[in-house]
This record gives structure tokens, sequence and C-alpha cells, in this order.
């Protein structure tokens, strides 16, 4: 069974703090994929990334980072140089070729002016 | 191009009553799934549709069903309502075509139904 953990409930940072989100994922799946979403307080889940199990690769995409580690099972996710409007939900998420999403119970980030 | 559109956005239904909830997917896409996010949580898989086919379900009772119309456009029905069913339930579309590759979901904005 797919179970993704995400043990950060709540982080709180200040402005201009870089910040760094855990996820470590289970799976038996040879090929799999990984997903960040960010949720506002409005509901809407935000894609940010996708990855495969493939494609170890770290990725850069402005302030946000990934680091995919298949040795360790983690995909963690930082913000360098938060923002306030970086506050939200963020969710880690699992896949096989399904597309039937396994998320963790997210982590709630605050970044105070 | 218009996303993932769901209606209503937010309804108040009374236990033991029925509720229609509806989807219409990002043009191009066949695929929908609908998850339940009940506060606190991170969403659950209910149900899955591409082509029309139910593709799979998620670990929910009988009182909850799907279909997928021809336009790709979905419904999500609950029947007999019960107060654990309160939650917001999120319609996501996906581009997938085959059964060889995942291209992740694009999700709506949900509907949050209370059930009081």
């Amino acid at each position: 069974a797919q179970k993704v953990t995400q043990a950060q409930t709540e982080i709180s940072v200040v402005e201009k703090e870089d910040v760094t989100l855990d996820c470590v994922y289970e799976t038996r799946d040879t090929t799999y994929y990984l997903f960040w979403y960010k949720q506002p307080p409005s509901g809407e889940l935000v894609f940010l990334i996708r990855r495969n199990s493939f494609d170890e690769q770290n990725e850069i995409s402005g302030r946000y980072s990934w680091n995919f580690q298949k040795s360790t099972s983690s995909f963690n996710f930082t913000i360098t140089a938060s923002q306030v409007v970086d506050s939200a939900v963020y969710f880690c998420a699992l896949s096989d070729w399904s597309e039937k999403l396994v998320f963790g119970k997210g982590t709630k980030l605050t970044v105070n002016p | 191009d218009a996303g993932v559109t769901q209606s209503p956005t937010h309804l108040i239904k009374t236990r033991g009553q029925q509720v229609t909830l509806r989807c219409s997917p990002i043009s191009g896409h066949k695929s929908v799934s609908w998850y339940q996010q009940v506060l606190g949580q991170g969403p659950q898989f209910i149900f899955q549709y591409y082509e029309k086919e139910e593709r799979g379900r998620g670990n929910f009772p009988d009182r909850f069903s799907a279909r997928q119309f021809p336009n790709y456009s979905s419904e999500l029905n609950v029947n007999a309502l019960l107060l654990g069913d309160s939650a917001l339930y999120l319609c996501a579309s996906s581009l997938q075509r085959d059964r060889r590759t995942s291209y992740g979901y694009t999700f709506g904005s949900g509907t949050r139904l209370t059930v009081v």
C-alpha cells in the first residue's frame, strides 16, 4: 500500500527565512510519481511539481526547490526567502500510473511579516 | 482557458438527504477524479473516471456514486447523507491518455458540503 508522511503539522517562520517541508513516502511500485500541491485558504489545490521515480534530479523554480532522494524515500520541498503569500497548507502526494493520488496530511506554513 | 469548474461552491444539506455535485474538466481532459477532504486532513480518493468508465474507486460506502458524461463532465452523488460527509469535495481532471503515464491532476476549487 502507498503511504505519504508529512511529519510537520505546522511551521511558522518570519518573512525572508528559508523553510523546508518534509515528505517521506512508501510504495512497492518501481514506477511512481510524486507531487507537491499548495492549498491556500480558498481551498483550491494548486499544482507545484510532478516528479517520476526515474528522475532524481533536484529541481529549482524561482524560490522553490525540491530534493528527491530514493535512498531515503523522501521528496522535500524548500522555499527560499519566504514571503507572506507563501502561507498555505502544502501537500505531498504519491501515485502510480493510475493517477489515484495518495496525499499526506499536509503541513500548514505560516509566514509572518 | 477555463480551469476545472465545480458547482455549487457551497451547499448545506440535512442528514438523510441526497446531494449531487457537478464538475466540468479542462477542455481536452478525459480523466476526472473526485476527492473528499475533511477539515484538517489531506484529500481522500473517491472515484476516477476515464472515457465514461469507472477506473478506480476508493474506500467509500455505496452511498457514494458517480458518473461521467459524453462531454467528460462528471457528477458525484451521495445518498443518505451523514454528518460525517461534511467536507470539501474536490474534482480534478487529467490529460491521461493511457495506462502507462501519469500527468498529474488539475484541481477545481471544490464544493464545501455541510450536513446538519
